[in-house]
């Protein structure tokens, strides 16, 4: 089936910094989707890119679509304490197959 | 609260007895989705429903697991006889008849003793 790997497993970075984070997928993918979950709750949609190449913001955040449509990227700039959690991509072909296929999470943990 | 609705946030089980999962879709939205969450791990998909047909349960485990959704009320996720390994967080998403854009509720961890 699917698969999808995320890099890296983990982040400890201090408050100010800059955050990247990819997914990459062994196949395409007609949607990319960026989700945050914190302790207790269920996933928060960050960004959603539904064309290879493109390259979406939200705030802080920017995610890109790669062109090879197996692969995404999201940046966190000026990261700030409330940024900690756990950072999801999931990959999604629409239709009869509309569920997501997730990658297994970067955790973030900022510094003040 | 428009959201999606899961109950109960929190259930044990004993081994051997039936737990039900309840999932109230968002105002308007007619899919469901059910995906389940071990410890340090992505969530894992487990059904796909619209109302009163079940579009793709590929991921659901050939026995014990079920899932409805009904034309009157929530969806439910069944699991008959559990065992330790079903102890897990259940997440159930919506989203609306013209996207697949995943709405999730707050799941509901479920733990076997």
């Amino acid at each position: 089936g699917q698969q999808l790997n995320q890099s890296p497993q983990s982040m400890f970075i201090q408050e100010g910094e800059d955050v990247s984070m990819n997914c990459t997928s062994s196949s395409i993918f007609n949607t990319w989707l960026w989700y945050k979950q914190e302790p207790g709750e269920g996933p928060v949609l960050l960004i959603a890119l539904y064309k290879a190449g493109e390259l979406t913001s939200n705030g802080r955040l920017t995610a890109q679509f790669g062109i090879t449509r197996k692969d995404s990227f999201l940046n966190i700039s000026a990261s700030i304490p409330s940024d900690v959690g756990i950072y999801f991509c999931a990959g999604q072909n629409g239709g009869s197959q509309g569920n997501l296929i997730f990658g297994k999470g970067t955790k973030l943990s900022v510094k003040p | 609260n428009a959201g999606v609705m899961q109950n109960p946030r929190h259930l044990v089980r004993r081994r051997g007895q039936e737990a039900r999962l309840r999932c109230s879709p968002m105002k308007g939205h007619s899919h469901v989705y059910w995906y389940r969450q071990l410890p340090e791990e992505g969530l894992k998909f487990m059904v796909y429903l619209q109302k009163e047909n079940i579009i793709d349960e590929s991921g659901m485990p050939k026995e014990r697991f079920s899932a409805e959704f009904p034309k009157e009320g929530p969806s439910i996720l069944r699991i008959q006889q559990v065992v330790r390994g079903d102890s897990a967080a259940y997440f159930c998403a919506s989203s609306h008849y013209r996207d697949s854009l995943h709405t999730f509720g707050s799941g509901t961890r479920l733990t076997v003793v």
